[in-house]
């Protein structure tokens, strides 16, 4: 099936450090959306953008939809310990969850203590 | 308010076998969509279900299948078990005709065929 292009696939920091990963796509998306997942849970969404070139922000974290509506950022400051875990982005062809999500490949974030 | 529960968390089953999986949606979402997470194919949609109806199907085969009854609750089922079928199933619910930040994730049933 199809997945979104999400990159780096892992990273190793050290807390107090600045994260940014980013993900791609070969097709438009209305929606692009942020979720962490940690072991034994399900995805939890950070941030929803629907509108190209919108930039949002929830706490430490920073999200861009790309003004190509191909691609989309998120950034993280000052990381902590519980950053720990795997970053998905997802994109959807509409805004009021009448599509399927399609998913990134993920980015495993690890802190090095 | 109740989050989005999985039942059962674990399951391990055997090649040929059938399973069926329960998600019960947050209370008043009307809307249940279905993933298989794994480590080589990622999240990949499977069906969508709103007021008891399939909307949105991906692109799994037959052996995988799904439905919503009255009250929202959905189950999924997956006939002949194959061992590539072994994956974290997850469902998510939303008010349905909503933006996305208000479809929730629950935490899976993960799903072992030796």
């Amino acid at each position: 099936g199809q997945q979104l292009n999400q990159s780096p696939q892992s990273m190793f920091i050290q807390e107090g450090e600045d994260v940014s990963m980013n993900c791609t796509s070969s097709s438009i998306f209305n929606t692009w959306l942020w979720y962490k997942q940690e072991p034994g849970e399900g995805p939890v969404l950070l941030i929803a953008l629907y509108k190209a070139g919108e930039l949002t922000s929830n706490g430490r974290l920073t999200a861009q939809f790309g003004i190509t509506r191909k691609d989309s950022f998120l950034n993280i400051s000052a990381s902590i310990p519980s950053d720990v875990g795997i970053y998905f982005c997802a994109g959807a062809h509409d805004n009021f969850g009448n599509e399927k999500l399609t998913f990134g490949t993920g980015t495993r974030l690890t802190i090095i203590p | 308010k109740a989050g989005v529960t999985q039942t059962p968390r674990y399951l391990i089953k055997t090649r040929g076998q059938q399973v069926t999986l329960s998600c019960s949606p947050i209370s008043g979402h009307r809307s249940v969509s279905w993933y298989q997470q794994t480590p080589g194919q990622g999240l990949q949609f499977l069906f969508e279900y709103f007021s008891e109806t399939q909307r949105n199907k991906g692109n799994f085969p037959g052996r995988f299948s799904g439905r919503q009854f009255s009250n929202s609750r959905s189950e999924m089922n997956v006939s002949t078990l194959e061992l590539g079928d072994s994956a974290l199933y997850l469902c998510a619910s939303s008010p349905g005709l909503k933006p996305y930040n208000e479809q929730f994730f629950g935490p899976g049933t993960r799903l072992t065929v030796l």
